[in-house]
């Protein structure tokens, strides 16, 4: 089976902090992503990777980034936490045309 | 771009009764495939079922089914015989392609009465 694992289930942080979230698959995987989820608006897309140090945009970067320096490792950066990015997180990854896989989620709230 | 819509925020069942969770979709795209997840109040995210646009059967998998309307853009997941386990939000997905990344829809919450 796929295990994807997130740091961290619960976070807290303050506003202006640096905030690393991070991910680890132990499939091999070469694609992996980063979700936020909000009520009522499902899961968008922040961004992903589909190689070592490869990124691609999803639809909601502004106020990320991320960084893959190891194939099983993705982890997403808020440069400076403000509230508006309390949220639930979710990483995924992915083979081929295989269906994703997700690791349990980190809550993050920024006060 | 592509769109998923769920219009169902909220769903009921008995339990041991069916019910048909809604999906519609949009892209221009011929080539497509869809994915349904289920999302228990613990957070992770469980795939359950994929249909490929250019399948000709619907998918199945044990309680789980697919009823795909590709002239009408739909694609509804079926649970027979609803158990209180199945009580979760459940997200439709489309992934275009050859592209890696899904769109989802916004989700509905099931619950399952006893």
């Amino acid at each position: 089976d796929v295990k994807v694992t997130q740091s961290s289930r619960y976070l807290v942080k303050r506003t202006g902090e640096k905030v690393f979230l991070e991910c680890v698959q132990d499939m091999d995987h070469e694609n992996m992503f980063w979700y936020r989820q909000d009520p009522g608006l499902g899961l968008r897309l922040i961004y992903f990777s589909y190689d070592v140090k490869m990124k691609e945009k999803g639809d909601i970067p502004e106020g990320y980034s991320v960084s893959r320096e190891k194939k099983e490792r993705f982890s997403l950066i808020l440069e400076s936490a403000s509230t508006n990015q309390t949220s639930m997180y979710l990483c995924a990854s992915q083979q081929g045309n295989q269906p994703q896989h997700f690791g349990d989620g980190t809550r993050l709230s920024i006060l | 771009a592509q769109k998923i819509t769920q219009t169902q925020p909220g769903m009921f069942v008995q339990e041991k009764e069916a019910v048909t969770l809604d999906c519609t979709y949009d892209t221009s795209d011929q080539s497509y495939g869809l994915f349904w997840y289920k999302q228990p109040s613990s957070g992770e995210m469980i795939f359950l079922i994929y249909q490929g646009s250019y399948d000709e059967q619907n998918a199945t998998e044990g309680r789980y089914s697919l009823n795909f309307q590709k002239a009408r853009k739909s694609a509804n997941l079926v649970i027979s015989a609803s158990q209180l386990g199945d009580s979760a939000m459940y997200f439709c997905a489309m992934r275009l392609g050859s592209a890696r990344q899904l769109t989802f829809g916004s989700g509905t919450q099931l619950t399952v009465l006893p």
